[in-house]
């Protein structure tokens, strides 16, 4: 089975300033997905950005970018010049590939808070 | 828009009684996916549907039901309502076999007074 863990409940940042989240996940799977969704307070799930695991490079998205770590089992995200809006939550998820099912699995989610 | 439409938005009921939340999903999706949000709490699993079939079961309880229909909307239906049952539903939509991750709905909130 597969695991999601996100060891910081909080986290806050200054507006302008970078804050990074972290992500561990356990597998036995090569092939799979990894996820960053925000929840702001709207409570509407948005995808913040996708990493293929067979690509060594890391992906990036405008002011948020990862840190992926296969061996490590880490994928953590990194957002730059943090932004009011950027208060939220975050899940990080795992799906395996293929996807022939509920093969998604959710960390429980970082709230972040950005302090103007 | 995400283009996958949950209704309502917000629903209110008395305990005991059964609801039902309806989602279609995005154009194309043939896999519609349940989860319940607590107060304050991660994304639980409820149920997948793909292409009218069942395809996964999560920690739904036996009080809660769905079904996916012909035009791939499908319906959540919550009984006997609890207290407890106080939360967030989502429904969510891909294709089966691609790898964008879900598209989710905005959510129906549902209270249990």
């Amino acid at each position: 089975a597969q695991t999601v863990t996100q060891s910081q409940p909080e986290m806050s940042v200054q507006e302008a300033e970078t804050v990074t989240l972290s992500c561990t996940y356990d597998t036995s799977e090569n092939n799979y997905y990894l996820f960053w969704y925000k929840q702001p307070p709207s409570r509407q799930m948005i995808l913040v950005i996708r990493q293929e695991a067979y690509k060594q490079q890391n992906a990036t998205e405008n002011r948020f970018s990862v840190n992926f770590q296969k061996a490590a089992k880490s994928f953590s995200l990194k957002i730059s010049d943090s932004q009011l809006g950027d208060t939220a939550m975050y899940f990080c998820a795992f799906m395996k590939q293929p996807n022939t099912g509920n093969q998604f699995y959710f960390g429980t989610g970082t709230s972040l808070t950005v302090i103007p | 828009d995400s283009g996958v439409t949950q209704t309502p938005k917000h629903l209110i009921t008395a305990t005991g009684q059964r609801v039902t939340l309806r989602c279609s999903p995005r154009s194309g999706d043939l896999s519609v996916y349940w989860y319940q949000q607590s107060l304050d709490q991660g994304l639980q699993f409820l149920i997948q549907y793909y292409n009218g079939e069942e395809r996964a079961k999560g920690n739904i309880l036996e009080r809660f039901s769905a079904q996916q229909f012909p035009d791939l909307h499908s319906e959540l239906n919550l009984s006997s309502l609890e207290l407890g049952d106080s939360a967030l539903y989502f429904c969510a939509s891909n294709k089966m076999g691609q790898n964008y991750g879900y598209t989710f709905g905005s959510g129906t909130r549902l209270t249990v007074v």
